[in-house]
């Protein structure tokens, strides 16, 4: 399988403090995907990106696709305790309709 | 958005034995992936369930470990076969489709003993 190095691997943080993470990868991809999970849950889908060069935003999330397509960026701004999670970057080769590769994941820790 | 349930949510069950865990999607999608997540790592992809044909398996695992179904556009079924405690983990059915993008289940929490 496809191998995605994100880094760092936990981050522990004060409320209110800017956070960022990125993803690496071996090969290039079409589409990046970032995506959050909580225990017990399965992982929600926060940003997807499409074109090398794009930076896109949902709401304190900020994320952008790498110009050589093999890496990408996420940024939270004014991190609040809800932010706490495991985010994890995952990989597509096509636009649509296949399989994603994920990324190692980054552990989020939030202290009020 | 696309919704998924996935059953059962959560089992034990004793090694030496199969489960199969079940995924619904509201509305048809044409393909639907498979994922396994053990305990504190990332998602690995089982086997992409292809509708009318066998499922596409990734390297590492094979189809009599993990049979996969898919009788139509908004079901398919994953077995984990003669379970041992290293096939503990949560296992999480996803679709992707156009304008609707890499939603997942909730997952199956499995604990072999």
């Amino acid at each position: 399988g496809q191998q995605l190095n994100q880094s760092p691997q936990s981050m522990f943080i004060q409320e209110g403090e800017d956070v960022s993470m990125n993803c690496t990868s071996s090969s290039i991809f079409n589409t990046w995907l970032w995506y959050k999970q909580e225990p017990g849950e399965g992982p929600v889908l926060l940003i997807a990106l499409y074109k090398a060069g794009e930076l896109t935003s949902n709401g304190r999330l900020t994320a952008q696709f790498g110009i050589t397509r093999k890496d990408s960026f996420l940024n939270i701004s004014a991190s609040i305790p809800s932010d706490v999670g495991i985010y994890f970057c995952a990989g597509q080769f096509t636009n649509t309709g296949n399989q994603f590769y994920f990324g190692t994941g980054t552990s989020l820790t939030v202290i009020p | 958005s696309a919704v998924i349930s996935q059953k059962p949510s959560r089992d034990i069950c004793q090694r030496g034995t199969s489960l199969t865990i079940q995924c619904q999607v509201d509305s048809q999608v044409t393909m639907m992936f498979w994922y396994r997540q053990q305990p504190g790592q990332s998602l690995t992809l089982i086997a992409t369930a292809n509708q009318g044909s066998e499922a596409t398996y990734e390297s590492g695992f094979v189809i009599d470990k993990f049979p996969i179904s898919r009788p139509n556009l908004t079901f398919s079924t994953l077995t984990v076969s003669n379970m041992s405690p290293e096939d503990s983990s949560i296992y999480l059915c996803s679709v992707d489709r156009t304008g609707e993008r890499a939603f997942f289940g909730q997952g199956t929490r499995l604990t072999v003993v």
